[in-house]
């Protein structure tokens, strides 16, 4: 158990439709990754918060937002759903803003979401 | 980040010891090289990480090239629980993401 909590663990939708996923990192983790695992693209890193603030983005859609709250939790807000957004979703946890590079990210179960 | 690479898929016997091998032969001279797995329906865990020096912990240890352009994971006893992707990263300073290769599908044979 790496500390990370994500929900749901499944959510199955249709095309147009919007979906919250939600992560709270590991106790006094700051820092909040989002990643997509798609079967065609793989592991990607879509987007980073830290303490509040969005720090780094990657591929990350238009439709696609997050944000991170004062507690800490963050949550990913998928829109205009497509079938293509199918994948898993995964955050992931870490102490620093930008980390050493020795800095290791704590990642949660993840959330297989179903477009159809 | 610079490029990895790694072998698609590897096998072993159960109790027997795991070499994976991963080339990164453009890496820079401050980029810690990091391990992670990706175990069957589940979210990448951390394995190891290291600079220049083998590094050894309780799950697995890792051997660095002198010339640091390849680095090998060894888990000295593959158990049934270590069949998992396991993906080779680079670490820079340009920030904190981890970019995720194809990374080797490793089978554990009983």
């Amino acid at each position: 158990d790496s500390g990370v909590t994500q929900t749901p663990k499944h959510l199955i939708t249709a095309t147009g439709q919007r979906v919250t996923l939600r992560c709270s990192p590991r106790s006094g983790d700051l820092s909040v990754y989002w990643y997509q695992q798609s079967l065609d693209q793989g592991l990607q890193f879509l987007i980073q918060y830290y303490n509040g603030e969005e720090r780094a983005k990657g591929n990350i859609l238009e439709r696609f937002s997050a944000q991170q709250f004062p507690d800490l939790h963050s949550e990913l807000n998928l829109s205009s759903l497509e079938l293509g957004d199918s994948a898993l979703y995964f955050c992931a946890s870490s102490v620093a803003e930008r980390g050493g590079k020795q800095e290791t990210q704590y990642f949660g179960p993840g959330t297989r979401l179903l477009v159809l | 980040d610079a490029k990895t690479t790694q072998p698609n898929s590897m096998e072993s016997n159960e109790e027997e010891p795991v070499h994976l091998p991963c080339n990164h032969s453009t890496i820079s001279g401050t980029d810690y090289i990091h391990w992670y797995r990706q175990l069957p329906s589940q979210g990448p865990e951390y394995v190891i990480h290291g600079l220049t020096s083998n590094v050894n912990n309780r799950m697995a240890s890792l051997a660095i090239a002198e010339d640091r352009k390849s680095s090998t994971l060894i888990l000295h006893r593959a158990t049934l629980r270590d069949a998992a992707v396991y993906y080779c990263i680079l670490k820079e300073t340009s920030g904190s993401r981890l970019t995720f290769g194809e990374g080797t599908q490793l089978t554990v044979n009983p």
